[in-house]
């Protein structure tokens, strides 16, 4: 069966100090992947998704970068932080022909102080 | 006009009672609609999924789509404290990169 593991769960970085999130798929090959970000109020913003290794494509300009070194693998980063990045990330994925829903992993709770 | 729309208002129920959830879209290419649950500081996780209009039954959960007036609901029948969550719609079609539109979430308190 398929897997995925995001982590840390929770993180407290100062401004300005880079971020790395990391996501991983198991149990499958050429997963479509996401990075979101949920605020209080705001829904599911989605960041990136990626259809393949290295092919990223950004839904929102802002300071933080995607990419997809291996086919199972996600990493969300920023150089540095902002206080506007904290928020509750989720990464995602979902098989490419399946057009009914994502797959989610549990998140990973980010303050910025 | 956003995509999909979800009144994100906190709804109370006592336990037993029936609770509804809806979502409205402007999108009619839409096919696929979604129901996913969350629970605090967990990851959404798919409830249900119905394709095009009609009604869907899991147990105690039933989704409705009407395409027609680009309207879905979701029912919770006999609802339990452990449905105590945030409820989000979300749906897709076939074009668009297999990208799911979402509501904005609707949190559930279910009272003992």
């Amino acid at each position: 069966s398929q897997t995925i593991h995001q982590w840390p769960a929770t993180l407290v970085q100062p401004v300005g100090s880079p971020l790395s999130l990391e996501c991983t798929v198991e149990g499958t090959s050429n997963p479509n992947l996401y990075w979101y970000r949920q605020a209080a109020g705001r829904g599911l913003q989605l960041l990136f998704y990626s259809v393949g290794i290295g092919q990223i494509s950004s839904e929102v300009p802002q300071n933080l970068s995607a990419s997809r070194p291996q086919d199972r693998q996600f990493i969300l980063s920023s150089k540095k932080l902002l206080l506007s990045d904290s928020g509750f990330y989720l990464c995602a994925w979902s098989a490419p022909d399946r057009l009914y829903g994502y797959t989610f992993g549990s998140g990973t709770r980010l303050t910025v102080v | 006009q956003k995509e999909v729309e979800q009144d994100p208002g906190p709804l109370s129920v006592p336990e037993g009672a029936i609770v509804s959830l809806n979502c409205t879209y402007s999108n009619s290419a839409f096919q696929y609609f979604m129901w996913y649950r969350q629970y605090s500081r967990k990851g959404p996780e798919l409830l249900m999924y119905t394709y095009s209009s009609g009604n869907k039954e899991d147990g105690r959960f039933t989704a409705q789509v009407d395409k027609s007036s680009k309207y879905i609901s979701l029912f919770i029948r006999d609802s339990q404290p452990s449905d105590s969550a945030t409820y989000l719609c979300a749906m897709s079609s076939t074009y668009g990169n297999n990208r799911l539109a979402f509501g904005k979430g609707n949190q559930v308190v279910v009272i003992p």
